[in-house]
């Protein structure tokens, strides 16, 4: 079945870049997503790409599409303290959008 | 507030005591589920429901009910709960009726079962 992955932990400084990976097995994925969860809540979606694009950049965020090795990154500039949280990749198809399928999610440290 | 809210938030039961966690939504959305979280297998999804009256099993269904009687609500029953089911389970909508997925997710629930 399907699958995404991602590695476990990432540790960076504070002001550096961070950059998550994440990779699929969906070949029909149709949207990637990036959620965030931070301490004792639930995920929240910070960013996603539509199948058909390369890059996306919000803000702080660029997301990477590389669908040929289905290869997904969220890189996080200037990261501060306070993007310390678990972070998702999830991936949906087009069977109408309702099942997601997330990754185990990479936990950020970021130092000080 | 356009929220999901689920209570309790957290729970200390034994094996085979029947409990319900209980998932409400305010934003009209069709979609609703239920995923449990755990260390190093991310969110597995339970069940799923596409509307009222209207569910389906996820990848991990074992062990637990869902009803969706009502648009709001999708409640999570565990008839006789085993140590295994000792995880973070959270709920969570969406509009539906669309290829992009947003997921709206609630706080979560810590289920412990002894």
């Amino acid at each position: 079945g399907e699958d995404v992955e991602q590695s476990l932990f990432l540790s960076v400084r504070e002001g550096d870049s961070s950059v998550i990976n994440c990779t699929y097995t969906d070949s029909s994925s149709t949207y990637l997503y990036w959620y965030k969860q931070e301490p004792g809540a639930g995920l929240q979606l910070l960013t996603y790409i539509f199948s058909n694009m390369d890059m996306k950049q919000d803000q702080r965020l660029t997301v990477l599409l590389n669908k040929k090795d289905k290869h997904l990154s969220l890189r996080i500039a200037d990261t501060q303290t306070g993007d310390s949280a678990i972070y998702f990749c999830a991936e949906s198809g087009n069977t109408g959008g309702f099942k997601t399928i997330f990754g185990a999610g990479t936990r950020l440290f970021v130092k000080a | 507030e356009a929220q999901v809210t689920q209570n309790p938030r957290y729970l200390i039961t034994v094996t085979g005591k029947k409990l319900t966690v209980t998932c409400s939504q305010n934003m009209n959305h069709e979609y609703m589920s239920w995923y449990r979280q755990d260390p190093g297998l991310g969110l597995r999804q339970i069940y799923y429901s596409m509307n009222v009256e209207v569910t389906d099993k996820g990848d991990v269904p074992e062990g637990y009910k869902v009803s969706r009687k009502e648009k709001r609500n999708f409640p999570l029953i565990l008839e006789s709960p085993s140590p295994n089911q000792t995880s973070l389970y959270f709920c969570a909508s969406s509009p539906g009726a669309g290829v992009l997925n947003e997921q709206f997710f609630g706080p979560g629930t810590r289920l412990t079962v002894l």
